[in-house]
């Protein structure tokens, strides 16, 4: 069935660095792929998806490229802030159903002012 | 618009006990899922529900975990026994009927089983 491996963290960055959590999956088709962020304390919010090979998702300064060659969707920022402290999970819909979704172990990163 | 509401935030429980768990998704959210996470673990979906009716809870520990959705607004989930691998963050989602995946979490109950 469809799944994702994460980049394991934890991550800790020093604010104004760039990041990069790798994210790769196995699936049928090209299916939809997403980052959801969660915050201390929150649940999960969907931070950027991308619908189709070579889109690329954005939001907040975040981007991730859908790369049916290399079957990756990698986050990355230019420049972290202390507030993009959180738990990012990479994500895509489940093997056989529209509505489900699988997700990733989920990277912790820690941004130091 | 107001997101997905879960109550309580917090639970101790002994080993044994019951507990139970209640989601109010964002209006007009025709599915509503459950999921569980383990510390350091990616979310798990323990049920789906479309409206009021089940659509998968293949995953759900059925001998000790029921869930329902009675009027297709609210949802529960109980757990009776509770084991010490129970503890664990209980998250709530819901989303519109359509194809695009997007799911609104609440801010999830975090479970401790002593």
């Amino acid at each position: 069935g469809n799944s994702v491996t994460q980049m394991e963290g934890p991550v800790t960055l020093s604010e104004e660095a760039f990041l990069t959590i790798n994210c790769t999956y196995t699936a049928t088709g090209y299916p939809s792929l997403f980052w959801y962020v969660q915050y201390p304390g929150e649940g999960l919010q969907l931070l950027l998806k991308a619908t189709k090979a070579d889109d690329k998702g954005s939001n907040k300064g975040f981007e991730a490229t859908y790369r049916k060659e290399t079957t990756s969707f990698h986050l990355e920022k230019g420049s972290v802030q202390v507030s993009d402290s959180a738990v990012y999970f990479c994500a895509l819909p489940s093997s056989g159903s529209a509505r489900q979704l699988t997700f990733g172990s989920g990277t912790q990163l820690t941004v130091l002012p | 618009e107001a997101g997905v509401a879960q109550s309580p935030r917090y639970k101790i429980i002994e080993k044994r006990q019951s507990v139970a768990f209640w989601c109010n998704p964002i209006s007009g959210h025709a599915t509503l899922y459950w999921y569980q996470q383990i510390l350091g673990q990616g979310p798990k979906l323990l049920i789906q529900f479309q409206n009021n009716g089940v659509v998968d809870d293949s995953q759900l520990p059925k001998d000790r975990f029921s869930a329902e959705r009675l009027k297709g607004v609210d949802s529960t989930l109980k757990i009776q026994p509770a084991k010490l691998e129970d503890s664990a963050v209980y998250l709530c989602a819901s989303s519109l009927s359509s194809g695009l995946h997007e799911q609104y979490f609440g801010p999830g109950t975090r479970l401790t089983v002593t």
